[in-house]
């Protein structure tokens, strides 16, 4: 199974509509789950981590996450597009006793926001 | 806000050549690290780097590359003899802590040096 999948490699939404990227992850016991967004010329931004407090994230931008342990999943949400929102999204695992000391990422997600 | 500043942003080379990627970490971050994307593929972890040594790489990190942290502020990696699928986005990142703390692997990421090799 795949360390890390997200479900869509594109996503359009149009402007003031919900978003939602789906992520189901592969792991041991407790991992750290992470979301980052990268838009065009610009670093690997983080968004929003978990890491074993609360199971609703909430990071920038209005941004949250969901850690559903029974599903093996980490989706992200947000209530309302913004046409800034437009990047790719990835969904990253970190997980000391499978993978090291390493973050494990997602092949990413196209999020494209229509006026 | 603190980054991570990376140079060149794009680097195009001749088949054969060495390459030297630069980064400047955040300055207090003590652990450093490689990811590279090749185009149409995840991003990928290479190495991450402490003290001045290499605390763990993955098996694309051959012996063509080489990391070094040659002054207080830089951190550069080295591809000794560039082939064609050495092409990719090359991505650097530091985190203050280290990775195996719960909850303390966050790392600050880099905008990338993209390297094509002809």
């Amino acid at each position: 199974a795949q360390s890390v999948t997200q479900l869509d490699s594109h996503v359009s939404v149009s402007e003031g509509t919900p978003v939602l990227l789906r992520c189901n992850y592969s792991s041991s016991y407790s991992p750290s789950l992470f979301w980052y967004v990268q838009h065009p010329n610009k670093g690997l931004q983080l968004l929003l981590k978990y890491t074993s407090a609360a199971t609703l994230v909430k990071g920038i931008n209005g941004f949250e996450a969901e850690f559903k342990k029974s599903e093996t999943s980490f989706h992200l949400t947000k209530p309302s597009a913004h046409m800034s929102d437009a990047a790719e999204y990835f969904c990253v695992v970190s997980d000391p006793l499978k993978y090291g000391n390493k973050l494990v990422f997602g092949a990413g997600t196209i999020l494209r926001v229509k006026s | 806000e603190p980054e991570v500043t990376q140079t060149p942003s794009h680097q195009v080379t001749q088949m054969g050549q060495e390459v030297i990627l630069r980064c400047v970490p955040i300055s207090n971050h003590l652990y450093f690290y490689w990811y590279r994307q090749i185009l149409g593929q995840k991003v990928e972890f290479l190495v991450s780097f402490y003290n001045n040594e290499i605390s763990e790489k993955s098996e694309i990190f051959d012996d063509q590359f080489s990391v070094e942290r040659p002054d207080g502020s830089n951190f550069t990696l080295k591809i000794r003899s560039t082939k064609l699928e050495d092409s990719a986005m090359y991505f650097c990142a530091s985190s203050r802590d280290r990775g195996l703390d719960r909850g303390a692997n966050v790392l600050t990421f880099g905008a990338g040096s993209r390297l094509t090799v002809l």
